[in-house]
């Protein structure tokens, strides 16, 4: 099936820097892309749908500010997580479709805030 | 708003038999369903796509059902083995004949197969 590579696969940060994790679709061009984040025990909650060269449509309750998403290419998505915080850590999980299809999960990416 | 329930939080059961997972939804019917496997410290991994159409879908030892009257799909897999043990996600496409699609997952079945 389609390859979806997700980076860094953990990463641990200080409070208050930001962090960029990158969701690639390696081998299909995927017009939408899809954020997840996962708490322990817990099933995936959307935060946000883009679709290329556009902007990301944000789930209630997710600060547009604060995870800042940009899909500028077929191939490439990025969450910024901006001045994060340890109620942050999470484990974050990207998707990519195109129309018609189902979606393709990238690895995840553990986050810790210290 | 949309819901999707998973109505195992966690199954038990028996190598060799089959495991038996439901998903129920609310409102209205999602233009596609799907199934999905997790494993601890994963990403999910896509098993089987049911259109709004279909009745019935399988792949090898999984087996998917769609009833958009009941707004159910069961989940099935026969001669179950300890490998199959592992978190099981419903999930719910509501992209319709827009390229703007939206999944929404349940909260999981943890499956354990036991020797």
């Amino acid at each position: 099936g389609a390859v979806v590579s997700q980076h860094p696969s953990r990463v641990i940060c200080k409070s208050g820097t930001s962090v960029k994790i990158e969701c690639r679709s390696l081998d299909f061009q995927a017009t939408t892309m899809f954020w997840y984040r996962q708490f322990p025990k817990q099933s995936l909650m959307l935060m946000a749908t883009s679709n290329e060269g556009s902007k990301a449509t944000y789930e209630q309750g997710v600060e547009k500010d604060k995870f800042l998403i940009n899909h500028a290419s077929l191939t490439l998505s990025t969450l910024t997580v901006t001045s994060a915080h340890p109620e942050d850590s999470s484990f974050y999980i990207c998707s990519a479709a195109s129309w018609n299809t189902e979606a393709f999960f990238g690895q995840g990416t553990r986050l810790t805030v210290v | 708003s949309q819901k999707i329930e998973q109505n195992s939080e966690a199954l038990n059961i028996q190598e060799g038999k089959t495991a038996t997972l439901t998903c129920n939804y609310t409102n209205y019917s999602p233009a596609y369903l799907q199934w999905y496997r997790q494993d601890p410290g994963r990403g999910p991994v896509f098993l089987l796509l049911i259109r709004e159409n279909e009745k019935e879908k399988r792949k090898e030892r999984l087996k998917v059902t769609f009833d958009t009257t009941l707004k159910q799909s069961l989940f099935h897999i026969t001669a179950s083995q300890p490998a199959d043990s592992a978190t099981y996600l419903c999930a719910l496409d509501f992209s319709g004949y827009s390229s703007a699609s939206k999944i929404i997952f349940g909260s999981g079945t943890r499956l354990s197969i036991r020797p």
